[in-house]
C-alpha cells in the first residue's frame, strides 16, 4: 500500500534557524516520484520539487535543500536560514507509475517562523 | 501565462443541495485532477479527467461526479451534499509526456462550507 508519512504535526523556529522536514513513504513500485509543496495561508499548493525513483542525488535550491534515500524511504527537507516568510504548511507527496501523475499526500508540517 | 484557476471562492451550500465548481487549467496543460483537502489533512485525490474521460477515480462515492469541456476546462460536482463534504476543493492541471508523469500545477481552491 502507498503511503506517505510527514510525524512532525507543527515545527516553530525563530528566523535564521535551520529547520528540517522528515518525510517517510511506503511504496511498493520501483518506479515512483516524490514532491513537496509548500501551502501558505492563501491556500494555494505551491510546487517546489519533483525528484524520480531512479535519482538519488540532493538538491540544492537557494536556502532549500532536499535529501532522498531510498535505503531508509526518506525525502526530507531542509530549509536553512530560515525567514518569516517560510510560515507555510509543507507537504511530501507520492506519485506511483500508472498512477497518471495522481499525487498521495502526507498530512503536512506546519512551519511558523518568528521574528 | 495564466495558472490554473477556480470558481468560485467561496461557496455556503446546504444539507441535501448540489453544487458545481469549476476549474480552467494552466495554459499547455491538458489533464485535470481534482482534490479535496478537509480541515488540518492533506488533500485527497478525488478523480482525474483527460480527452474529456474520467481517467482515475479514488475512493471517493458516485455522489461526485465530474466533466472535462473540449476546451480542458473541468467542472466538479457533488450531489447530495452532507455536512462531511465541507473542505477545500483544490483543482490541479498538469500533461504526462512520454508516460511519465509531470508536476500538477495547483488552483487556489475553493472554500465550500455545507450547513
Amino acid at each position: 500500500a502507498q503511503k506517505v508519512t510527514q510525524a512532525q504535526t507543527e515545527i516553530s523556529v525563530v528566523e535564521k534557524e535551520d529547520v528540517t522536514l522528515d518525510c517517510v513513504y511506503e511504496t511498493r513500485d520501483t518506479t515512483y516520484y516524490l514532491f513537496w509543496y509548500k501551502q501558505p495561508p492563501s491556500g494555494e499548493l505551491v510546487f517546489l520539487i519533483r525528484r524520480n525513483s531512479f535519482d538519488e542525488q540532493n538538491e540544492i535550491s537557494g536556502r532549500y535543500s532536499w535529501n532522498f534515500q531510498k535505503s531508509t524511504s526518506s525525502f526530507n527537507f531542509t530549509i536553512t536560514a530560515s525567514q518569516v516568510v517560510d510560515s507555510a504548511v509543507y507537504f511530501c507527496a507520492l506519485s506511483e507509475r500508472g498512477s497518471q501523475g495522481n499525487l498521495i499526500f502526507g498530512k503536512g508540517t506546519k512551519l511558523s517562523v518568528k521574528p | 501565462d495564466a495558472g490554473v484557476t477556480q470558481s468560485p471562492t467561496h461557496l455556503i451550500k446546504t444539507r441535501g443541495q448540489q453544487v458545481t465548481l469549476r476549474c480552467s487549467p494552466k495554459s499547455g496543460h491538458d489533464t485535470v485532477s481534482w482534490y479535496q483537502q478537509a480541515l488540518g489533512q492533506g488533500p485527497q485525490f478525488i478523480f482525474q479527467y483527460y480527452e474529456e474521460e474520467e481517467r482515475q477515480r479514488g475512493n471517493f462515492p458516485d455522489r461526485f461526479s465530474g466533466h472535462q469541456f473540449p476546451n480542458y476546462s473541468s467542472e466538479l460536482n457533488v450531489n447530495a451534499l452532507l455536512l462531511g463534504d465541507s473542505a477545500l476543493y483544490l483543482c490541479a492541471s498538469s500533461f504526462v509526456l512520454a508516460g511519465q508523469p509531470y508536476e500538477q500545477y495547483f488552483g487556489p481552491g475553493t472554500r465550500l462550507t455545507v450547513t
